[in-house]
């Protein structure tokens, strides 16, 4: 079975300063792993995505996570935030037949000016 | 030229009425999901279907039905609500690589802008 851990609901960090959010990942399987970011009364929009190769996958908006395996871990960084960060983010993983996604229980981001 | 879209945005109603929403996807999808967020912004699936047949039945109340009309259309509805339905409904579609596999990057999901419906 998949399931994912975000580690920490809520993080704040100032304005250019570095983003850090982590996800954990449980998975009998090769995981494909997503990050998932939602602005205020928006709907979910995909930052980015590791199927398989590079383990460092670049995003939008500068965010990058990097796949590692032996940590069990897909964290999300960006070197400098920005006020339009703020957000909530999920990190999701897909399922072994690929119809089901399951997220974790997201993390807040503030960024203070 | 909405990928997903969802009506209505808001929708607010009293307990024991019976209510719908309607999801479309203009983007050729195979596979369309309905999920709830709750106040604490945890996403829960509730169903998914594919080419109009229901793969994904979570543990959802009876009250809730959906009903796929078409592959570009999953829509959502509500008997007898109750306080608790209160959350955003969250409409969504992927591509489905199918049988012989295909590309891994048609797993992601795109989702609509969500409907929140309050009980009172």
């Amino acid at each position: 079975a998949q399931s994912v851990t975000q580690l920490g609901s809520h993080v704040s960090v100032s304005e250019g300063a570095l983003v850090l959010l982590r996800c954990n990942y449980s998975s009998s399987v090769p995981p494909y792993l997503f990050w998932y970011v939602q602005y205020p009364n928006q709907g979910l929009q995909l930052l980015l995505k590791y199927t398989t190769g590079a383990t460092l996958v670049k995003g939008i908006n500068g965010f990058e996570a990097e796949f590692k395996k032996s940590e069990t871990s897909f964290h999300l960084t960006k070197p400098s935030a920005h006020m339009s960060d703020a957000a909530e983010y999920f990190c999701a993983v897909i399922s072994n037949t690929g119809n089901q996604f399951y997220f974790g229980t997201g993390t807040s981001l503030t960024v203070i000016p | 030229d909405t990928a997903v879209s969802q009506t209505p945005k808001y929708l607010v109603t009293q307990m024991g009425n019976d209510k719908s929403i309607k999801c479309e996807q203009n983007l050729g999808h195979d596979t369309m999901y309905w999920y709830k967020q709750d106040s604490k912004k945890f996403l829960k699936i509730m169903f998914s279907y594919n080419n109009k047949e229901l793969i994904i039945n979570e543990t959802v109340p009876n009250r809730f039905s959906p009903k796929s009309p078409d592959k570009a259309h999953l829509n959502l509805h509500i008997n007898s609500l109750e306080l608790g339905d209160s959350a955003v409904y969250f409409c969504a579609s992927s591509q489905e690589p199918g049988l012989a596999g295909g590309p891994i990057g048609s797993y992601e999901q795109y989702f609509g802008p969500g409907t929140r419906l309050t009980v009172t």
